[in-house]
């Protein structure tokens, strides 16, 4: 079956300018995760949604970031005025189940999103 | 101190050796850990789970010391393909997952 997709695969923008990224989860996976990772880091936390919750987004760091998920479907990431402190990969995950559930949690990552700020 | 801590590494072995790593956690409440495999430039995977009673698969071994609040992954028989980083995931007591920054396996021939 197809996996998780995140678009676009690159984008180049200037400074300043404002981005949306988009997740297509794996169909039936109730949870949905951001990360960012910038050159040689690890996965940083930016915001997760399971099923009809309202999302966990404490690892967004700045108001100019948020993101936005309709049920158990597609995500959006929206970054703001964007800095050249926010270029990095921004990668997607979803899981069958989510926090504080039994089952599997196992997480599923797109390929991921490559943002470059001017 | 970092909540999952990780060597980064990189760590140079010759194909077919033994090589193992360590990830350390600083929250004894923490539940669930997990290894992940992350290929250059690629998104991260699943490795293994590890059990407290410790867990193998195929070349790698899994264990967790809960009282010195760590876990280990040792690969036996490396391969070429077994370059990567690896990612250590800890869930912890709220349910919410803390990456470590990962390890840089290169082997070698």
């Amino acid at each position: 079956g197809a996996g998780v997709s995140q678009s676009p695969s690159n984008k180049v923008t200037e400074k300043g300018k404002d981005v949306e990224l988009r997740c297509d989860p794996i169909s039936g996976h109730t949870a949905l995760y951001w990360y960012r990772q910038r050159l040689g880091q690890g996965l940083e936390f930016l915001i997760y949604f399971q099923g009809n919750s309202a999302p966990d987004k404490s690892g967004l760091p700045s108001d100019r970031f948020s993101a936005e998920r309709t049920g158990e479907s597609v995500s959006t990431l929206t970054i703001q005025r964007t800095q050249q402190e926010d270029s990095a990969v921004y990668l997607c995950a979803s899981s069958k189940n989510g926090y504080g559930t039994s089952g599997s949690y196992e997480q599923f990552f797109g390929p991921g999103t490559r943002l470059t700020v001017l | 101190r970092k909540e999952v801590e990780q060597d980064p590494g990189p760590f140079n072995v010759p194909e077919g050796a033994t090589v193992a790593f360590n990830c350390t956690y600083s929250n004894s409440a923490s539940q669930s850990f997990f290894w992940y495999r992350q290929d250059c430039r690629k998104e991260p995977k699943l490795l293994m789970s590890v059990y407290s009673s410790g867990n193998e698969d195929g070349r790698f071994t899994a264990q967790l010391n809960r009282a010195s609040q760590y876990i280990s992954l040792l690969i036996r028989d490396s391969k070429l393909s077994d370059s990567a980083t690896y990612l250590c995931v800890v869930r912890d007591s709220n349910y919410q997952l803390i990456w470590g920054a990962g390890t840089k396996l290169i082997i070698k021939p």
